[in-house]
């Protein structure tokens, strides 16, 4: 397994226009999350998935945002209407139990532009 | 709700030295986890250590120590022997018992210089 595969690695989209990223997690992982991540600050959670149910979401990720993972594999997150506010590196996580916890593996995010 | 912080926005040390990198969180669980996550410039997250609560004594791997005080939910990273490729950011992360998302702090940008 080649970890946690994000795709595409950069997007540049206009103004209101709709975007969608992918998200490959570790195949043995049943956990997967979104996370944001503005320049020089930490991540944001977005919402994490426990197989194909979507567990929790945040208060950041407003109507405009929708996440999915069918079957509980890969996962995508949608914006539509883009904002220059939404310009961020959006990270994938995904994570196993493990007697020390949770072992998060993250992906090398997509960084999105909407100019 | 649980929160992170970490008061140093940046920091610097010479090659061979150590550095401490401070992290406060705010809980009112009993039984967690934290992390300190390394994230070099424009490459993924990557883990540096782990502690458990429930365990006092403090985790260590190669080079990076932390220092838990749960009393004063303090969770402090050492990096001793500093190397030019610690240069990254740093977050600490809290993890609640039921596991339901990392919560980070804002980070601290470490460089390391010769």
């Amino acid at each position: 397994d080649t970890g946690v595969s994000q795709d595409p690695r950069h997007k540049i989209t206009k103004r209101g226009q709709n975007v969608t990223f992918r998200c490959d997690p570790i195949s043995e992982h049943n956990r997967l999350y979104w996370y944001r991540q503005t320049l020089g600050q930490g991540p944001e959670f977005l919402t994490y998935f426990q197989n194909e149910a979507q567990l929790e979401k945040s208060r950041l990720l407003s109507d405009r945002f929708s996440a999915e993972r069918p079957k509980g594999s890969f996962s995508t997150l949608e914006i539509q209407r883009t904002e220059q506010g939404d310009s961020a590196m959006y990270l994938c996580a995904s994570s196993t139990w493990t007697g020390l916890g949770a072992l998060y593996t993250f992906g090398s995010g997509t960084r999105l532009t909407v100019v | 709700a649980q929160t992170v912080t970490q008061s140093q926005p940046e920091m610097s040390v010479q090659e061979a030295e150590t550095v401490t990198l401070s992290c406060t969180y705010d809980t009112s669980e009993n039984n967690y986890y934290l992390f300190w996550y390394k994230q070099p410039p424009s490459r993924q997250m990557i883990l540096v250590i782990r502690q458990e609560a429930y365990k006092q004594q403090n985790a260590t791997e190669n080079r990076f120590s932390v220092n838990f005080q749960k009393a004063a939910k303090s969770f402090s990273l050492k990096i001793s022997d500093s190397q030019l490729g610690d240069t990254a950011m740093y977050f600490c992360a809290f993890l609640n018992q039921a596991g339901t998302a990392l919560i980070f702090g804002k980070g601290t940008t470490l460089s390391v210089s010769s």
